[in-house]
């Protein structure tokens, strides 16, 4: 089962705006980590946040986690057309360690 | 430094055939992990080793699949027989650990089509 259910399914925004993708959790973890993917190649690591933090910032991209509500999100500013991607949640769960990824946000960037 | 190796990246096989993926992680890493993507969904957690032994595997339908991690190093997965409902992508990736705050690297996948 997946662990992670993002919000929302496919997003379509013009170039220059920006792009917020929002994950919900069910479990207790560790960390939670963003991934994006584009069409048919392998997954690629964007950001990790710990369970103890609550804001982190990389480049363009900041993501926040609320471990009270769990759930996070991922704001993608500025956006360009190369970040025509789909964006997954995975969490590092804190019992077992399993790496489980949720079921993805679909980001169109309109030229 | 060289990343995580699948192969094959392509593989059509009929039903009740078996079929085989390797993977190669990246030297040094602990933990693997290895996903089934079905078109339009997130990666299935299937199995995830920690060197040699099994961290979770409660997705990984027994009846069917099996996987092994050799000398905690590389690892195949074997599907057999195959159901057209596993046509999807295999993903393996390695980290360095499973319990610490470390990200996971991933290879480019083996796209099977069962027919």
């Amino acid at each position: 089962s997946q662990q992670g259910e993002e919000d929302p399914q496919a997003l379509s925004i013009q170039e220059g705006e920006n792009a917020t993708m929002n994950c919900s959790y069910k479990t207790s973890i560790n960390n939670l980590q963003w991934y994006r993917q584009n069409s048919g190649r392998g997954l690629v690591h964007l950001i990790l946040i710990r369970s103890n933090e609550r804001e982190k910032h990389s480049g363009r991209l900041r993501v926040t986690l609320d471990t009270s509500k769990k759930s996070s999100s991922l704001l993608i500013t500025a956006s360009r057309a190369a970040d025509t991607a789909s964006y997954f949640c995975a969490t590092r769960e804190d019992s077992s360690y399993k790496l489980i990824f949720g079921s993805g946000t679909r980001l169109l960037v309109r030229p | 430094e060289a990343g995580v190796a699948q192969s094959p990246r392509y593989k059509i096989i009929e039903k009740r055939q078996s079929v085989a993926f390797w993977c190669n992680p990246i030297s040094g890493h602990a933990t693997l992990y290895w996903y089934q993507q079905i078109l339009g969904q997130g990666p299935k957690l299937l199995i995830q080793f920690q060197n040699n032994g099994v961290v979770d595997d409660s997705q990984l339908p027994k009846d069917r699949f099996s996987a092994e991690r050799l000398k905690g190093v590389d690892s195949t997965l074997k599907i057999q027989p195959a159901k057209l409902e596993d046509s999807a992508v295999y993903l393996c990736a390695s980290s360095l650990s499973s319990t610490g705050n470390t990200e996971a690297f991933f290879g480019q996948g083996t796209r099977l089509t069962v027919v």
